[in-house]
């Protein structure tokens, strides 16, 4: 199974920037990087998702290294709502494979 | 409507109780997804429903027991539960089950097995 690390916990200010990283180093070259949060009592909410491009939306920017080991979840102004657990997960074809499987994730906290 | 609703919200029940969760979309979506998540642990995937079809059971005990009805509603039926099985059970869905969707999540059901 293609996996990926993240550290336990990270810490950010109120309205400063927040790169949150991922290593997936067994990464194949189908398997798509998702990224989903969970805030404290709700279900996890999509947050971005990409195959070989940086992607951005209107909740944040996905990095991807140019040899798709890494990628970086970029949080640009955090505020006190985005304290939460960020999961990155690779999303693969065929079978189980392909399915969300959640690891532990990162658990960002933010300071006013 | 980007919403996927579970009822009930909270839920508790004795060990030979039979009770029922129930999770409704209204995206078109094709793809439903059933997990289980312990209190300060990540979600664990347990069923996974492509076009109103079984396509995955992780080793699942027997005493839940998912259904499709039609591509709208997901239920999740229970029996026999243990004190273990208590947990926040989540609904999700997706256009398909290809890994390039973006899953769409409810709020969840907060099971207490007396």
């Amino acid at each position: 199974d293609a996996k990926t690390t993240q550290p336990n916990s990270m810490e950010s200010n109120e309205e400063e920037p927040v790169h949150l990283p991922c290593n997936h180093s067994t990464i194949s070259g189908t398997d798509y990087i998702h990224w989903y949060r969970q805030l404290p009592s709700q279900g996890p909410e999509y947050v971005i998702h990409g195959l070989t491009s940086n992607v951005n939306n209107r909740m944040a920017s996905l990095a991807i290294a140019e040899d798709r080991k890494s990628s970086t979840l970029i949080l640009h102004r955090a505020t006190l709502r985005d304290a939460a657990v960020y999961y990155c997960i690779l999303r693969m074809y065929g079978g189980s494979q392909g399915n969300l499987i959640f690891g532990k994730g990162t658990k960002l906290s933010v300071k006013p | 409507d980007t919403e996927v609703t579970q009822t009930p919200k909270h839920l508790v029940m004795g060990m030979t109780n039979k009770k029922s969760l129930k999770c409704e979309q209204h995206m078109g979506h094709r793809a439903m997804y059933w997990y289980k998540q312990k209190a300060k642990k990540p979600p664990e995937l347990m069923f996974v429903y492509s076009y109103e079809k079984l396509s995955i059971n992780e080793s699942v005990p027997s005493r839940f027991s998912p259904e499709c009805p039609n591509s709208s509603l997901l239920n999740l039926h229970l029996h026999a539960l243990q004190p273990e099985d208590s947990a926040l059970y989540l609904c999700a869905s997706s256009p398909t089950t290809g890994p390039g969707e973006k899953l769409f999540f409810g709020s969840g059901t907060q099971l207490s097995v007396l």
